[in-house]
């Protein structure tokens, strides 16, 4: 596609449903991420994919937290039995391949996450 | 850990007023710095970087100066326009071994006609 694709844009949803979250990064892009931005916060690390390994998940704030990406493209983020402070926009971004000096972060718009 | 901290906002300002947004850092090495820009309704952009001291990086009419001895990267601009309401983020690459940015709170910038 033209630029990183999220879904859902708007997730609303139950305190203790599990939730996924999914990004559609920039054909041809190895590099994937994932942040979270949350008021007040800035955007906050959660988890790096190279290829479809992910040499850095020191971001995921606990264990109800997990990511996945397969066939190097897609990624879908996982949060289990979601509380009300995992409410937030989650972003995605991607990067072809070189390095963060050389290559720039491409990001998707967003999927907000509102839990009740 | 790296960090950056950036000017707290919001900053209103009419149209053609000067712009600075500070950022300093902290790092161990030399990283490279970024500013990105988030439009309303739309993803994070990147504006301008640079990826070593005395490096002056410049988009748009907007410039930043990569200074080590003081370890900032403040965002310049001499005659704002409204498009330029935003939020800006400044950001560092993580030197520790992983690719990824770091980022501070972002500024948010409201431009008046």
């Amino acid at each position: 596609g033209a630029g990183v694709s999220q879904s859902p844009s708007n997730k609303v949803t139950e305190k203790g449903k599990d939730v996924e979250l999914r990004c559609d990064p920039i054909s041809g892009h190895t590099a994937l991420y994932w942040y979270r931005q949350s008021l007040g916060q800035g955007l906050e690390f959660l988890i790096y994919f190279q290829g479809n390994s992910a040499p850095d998940k020191s971001g995921l704030p606990s264990d109800r937290f997990s990511a996945e990406r397969t066939g190097g493209s897609v990624s879908t983020l996982t949060i289990q039995r979601t509380q009300q402070e995992d409410s937030a926009v989650y972003l995605c971004a991607s990067r072809r391949g070189g390095g963060l000096n050389t290559g720039e972060l491409f990001f998707g718009e967003g999927s907000r996450l509102t839990v009740l | 850990g790296n960090s950056v901290t950036q000017m707290e906002g919001p900053v209103t300002l009419s149209e053609e007023a000067f712009l600075t947004i500070n950022c300093t850092y902290t790092a161990t090495g030399y990283p490279s710095l970024f500013w990105y820009v988030q439009y309303p309704g739309e993803g994070l952009q990147l504006l301008l970087k640079a990826t070593k001291a005395d490096d002056k990086g410049s988009n748009k009419g907007f410039e930043a100066t990569y200074r080590k001895e003081t370890t900032s990267f403040h965002l310049e601009k001499g005659s704002v326009q409204v498009s330029d309401s935003a939020v800006y983020f400044c950001a560092l690459s993580d030197q520790g071994g992983s690719e990824k940015l770091v980022f501070g709170k972002g500024t948010k910038l409201t431009v008046n006609p």
